[in-house]
């Protein structure tokens, strides 16, 4: 089945640094690519997704991309800020989501 | 718009007891999935329902079963619960069932403890 795997596990930078969270997927046939954060005590919200057909897209500071040769997929999050700190998770889909592992990112004023 | 709600929020079971979760989802969402997240495993697919019959199935147990109804909401049962069962359990709904096509939506889960 399709397998999800997700670096760093935890993510360390300066305040207005950038931030790079990196997952590989197993199924080629995978189309949709998902990313959440995780604020403790709350359910993940979804931030930005991309879809097989794009290989990057781009919201404000958060950028995905994608390269689905090398089933590849990346978030970005420049000018970081102390509410960024969260746990993110990528997710690979084709009838289901499967989530990676996830990566705990804190952002140091 | 409402999103998705699950209750109850907090509950301490006993071992070997049941447990009933509740779902409803965004309204006019009618594809709810569920999800298991422990420190150890973390987000793991349960199963997934679509206009009331079960569309997919994660790698669980026969212990853990849920079902959808006429109205979308949704719920799981886990039957003789075990110490390992202690979780966050976590609802998400989308329009339809293709995920490549919808954006799912989670609630704010149901911190499971067993004790």
């Amino acid at each position: 089945g399709e397998n999800v795997e997700q670096h760093p596990s935890t993510l360390s930078v300066q305040e207005g640094d950038s931030a790079v969270i990196k997952c590989t997927y197993s199924d080629s046939a995978s189309n949709y690519f998902p990313w959440y954060k995780q604020e403790l005590g709350k359910g993940p919200q979804l931030i930005i997704d991309i879809r097989s057909n794009v290989g990057e897209k781009k919201d404000q500071r958060i950028a995905v991309t994608l390269n689905k040769t090398a089933k590849h997929f990346s978030l970005h999050i420049t000018e970081t800020q102390p509410e960024d700190s969260a746990v993110y998770f990528c997710a690979a889909s084709t009838d289901k989501l499967i989530f990676g592992t996830g990566t705990r990112l804190q952002v140091f004023p | 718009k409402a999103g998705v709600t699950q209750t109850p929020r907090y509950l301490i079971k006993t071992r070997g007891q049941q447990v009933t979760l509740s779902c409803s989802p965004i309204s006019g969402h009618r594809s709810v999935s569920w999800y298991q997240q422990t420190p150890g495993q973390g987000l793991q697919f349960l199963f997934e329902y679509f206009s009331e019959t079960q569309r997919n199935k994660g790698n669980f147990p026969g212990r853990f079963s849920g079902r959808q109804f006429s109205n979308s909401r949704s719920e799981m049962n886990v039957s003789t619960l075990e110490l390992g069962d202690s979780a966050l359990y976590l609802c998400a709904s989308s329009l339809n069932a293709d995920p490549s096509g919808n954006t799912i939506y989670f609630g704010e889960g149901s911190w499971l403890t067993v004790v």
